[in-house]
């Protein structure tokens, strides 16, 4: 069965950092692009990044991008987002997501809060 | 970046009716449209993908059609779990856009 595990959320100040991880189980890691989501309270869905199965191709959303920093450990079967320069309105649940050929977005975590508040 | 546009942004029903969604691309997206279901407090499913295939366990009154910039999301005969928010998403640029989600509510 496909896992996949968020954690590392929290409260931050704004300016502040906080890293990511998704811990991915059920299947092979390395041969599947991953991306991460996220969800203000009360609001829609907004992706913000993806990465290949090598890590050689990442794509951000232009809200985070040069802030925050998609990477994987392949050998450790783990996605991680580092997020930098935090922000109040990056406070929101963040998934990450597993895709599949020709589909997008197939296997959820159950998400991290991030609360950027001072 | 491509917006998405979804309308309507909530709608009333009841079990047992057919319901539609729109999802409108500011480009041609191709196929490459998804439509996921949330539920309060969980993670989104993903439903359809590639505009109209059906995603494996997802029942078969959920439908999916359209290409270029026009898509829709029908549901058949309108069932109790179905009560949920949709959203529709383009991957057909690497920067994948939502819709603002449609919120199906009982009547």
């Amino acid at each position: 069965e496909v896992q996949l595990v968020e954690s590392g959320g929290g409260l931050t100040q704004p300016g502040g950092s906080l890293r990511l991880s998704c811990s991915a189980s059920g299947f092979t890691f390395s041969t599947y692009s991953m991306n991460w989501v996220r969800q203000a309270p009360g609001k829609g869905l907004e992706w913000i990044s993806y990465i290949s199965p090598s890590g050689s191709s990442i794509y951000y959303a232009d809200s985070v991008k040069g802030r925050f920093t998609i990477l994987r450990d392949n050998a450790k079967n783990s996605l991680y987002l580092q997020m930098n320069s935090l922000r109040d309105d990056d406070t929101a649940v963040y998934y990450c997501a597993r895709d599949q050929a020709f589909a997008t977005l197939n296997h959820w975590g159950q998400g991290t809060l991030v609360t950027v508040s001072s | 970046d491509i917006q998405m546009t979804q309308s309507p942004s909530m709608l009333s029903a009841s079990v047992g009716d057919r319901v539609t969604i729109t999802c409108r691309a500011s480009q041609t997206i191709s196929v490459w449209l998804a439509w996921f279901q949330q539920k309060p407090g969980k993670a989104p499913q993903l439903l359809i993908y590639k505009a109209s295939i059906l995603e494996n366990g997802v029942p078969s009154r959920f439908s999916g059609s359209g290409s270029g910039t026009e898509f829709t999301l029908t549901i058949d005969s309108l069932q109790p779990d179905d009560f949920a928010t949709y959203y529709c998403q383009q991957y057909h640029s690497n920067s994948r856009t939502f819709g603002q989600g449609t919120k199906v509510e009982i009547k």
